[in-house]
């Protein structure tokens, strides 16, 4: 079974980079059927989606956070990683990092979020 | 972008009772894009329902998803105490690549 983990600062000041990592464990990240992504919730708030990454290295993000994220891969380790820049106390969230299946079957294609790491919460503030 | 809508934004039902968590989309929506998420505090969300009606594995017969186009909803036949949490929906855009959740239903004990 598929086991992703979070890892990085739990605090963040203004305006810096929040850099997170998602380690994946029991699975390749370089499978052809997954993409990996990066989900955030505010406390007591909803889910929004930030980005995804294949494991050829092309990322689709959120148009709303599109210009502060790099979502990256590292096959070598089994990992991608988050940045995003010029954070704000709106930043401060609990972030997940997910995979996403993605396959063709019974003449559609599926998608959904099938493994989510634990989720890591970060603070900004100075 | 699509927007997602649920109603109710809580659900008040005793454990035994049906709950029935409505899905709306601001346009319509591929089915099989469509899926169903519980989430308990402090917990990651829990894959219930893909492809709008495909139970995951692992997930009880009491879970059932329906709908298409632009309403869907998830089904609870009989609620047992474990079941008590906040669910979303979530659909993909593919024209856009984009995800986006519904602000949940929070299903608590009556």
């Amino acid at each position: 079974q598929v086991q992703l983990q979070e890892s990085g600062p739990g605090l963040v000041k203004p305006s810096q980079t929040l850099s997170l990592t998602c380690t994946v464990s029991g699975g390749s990240i370089s499978s052809g059927s997954y993409y990996w992504s990066w989900i955030r919730q505010p406390a007591g708030k909803g889910l929004e989606w930030i980005g995804r990454i294949y494991t050829s290295g092309s990322t689709n993000y959120n148009p709303s956070l599109k210009s502060r994220v790099t979502i990256s891969v590292d096959t070598s380790k089994n990992q991608f990683s988050l940045k995003l820049s010029s954070v704000t106390a709106a930043d401060t969230a609990v972030y997940y990092c997910a995979l996403q299946k993605y396959y063709y079957g019974s003449g559609s294609y599926y998608t959904y979020f099938d493994y989510w790491g634990q989720g890591t919460l970060v603070t900004v503030s100075s | 972008e699509i927007v997602l809508t649920q109603s109710p934004g809580t659900l008040s039902l005793s454990p035994g009772e049906r709950a029935t968590l409505s899905c709306r989309a601001s346009q319509s929506v591929s089915s099989s894009y469509l899926a169903w998420y519980q989430q308990k505090p402090g917990q990651a969300p829990r894959l219930l329902i893909y492809g709008a009606s495909s139970r995951a594995t692992g997930i009880p017969d009491r879970f059932s998803g329906s709908g298409s186009g632009t309403d869907f909803t998830l089904t609870i036949s009989r609620l047992e105490p474990e079941d008590f949490a906040v669910y979303y929906c979530q659909q993909y855009g593919s024209s856009r690549s984009l995800f986006t959740f519904g602000p949940g239903t929070k299903v608590d004990i009556k």
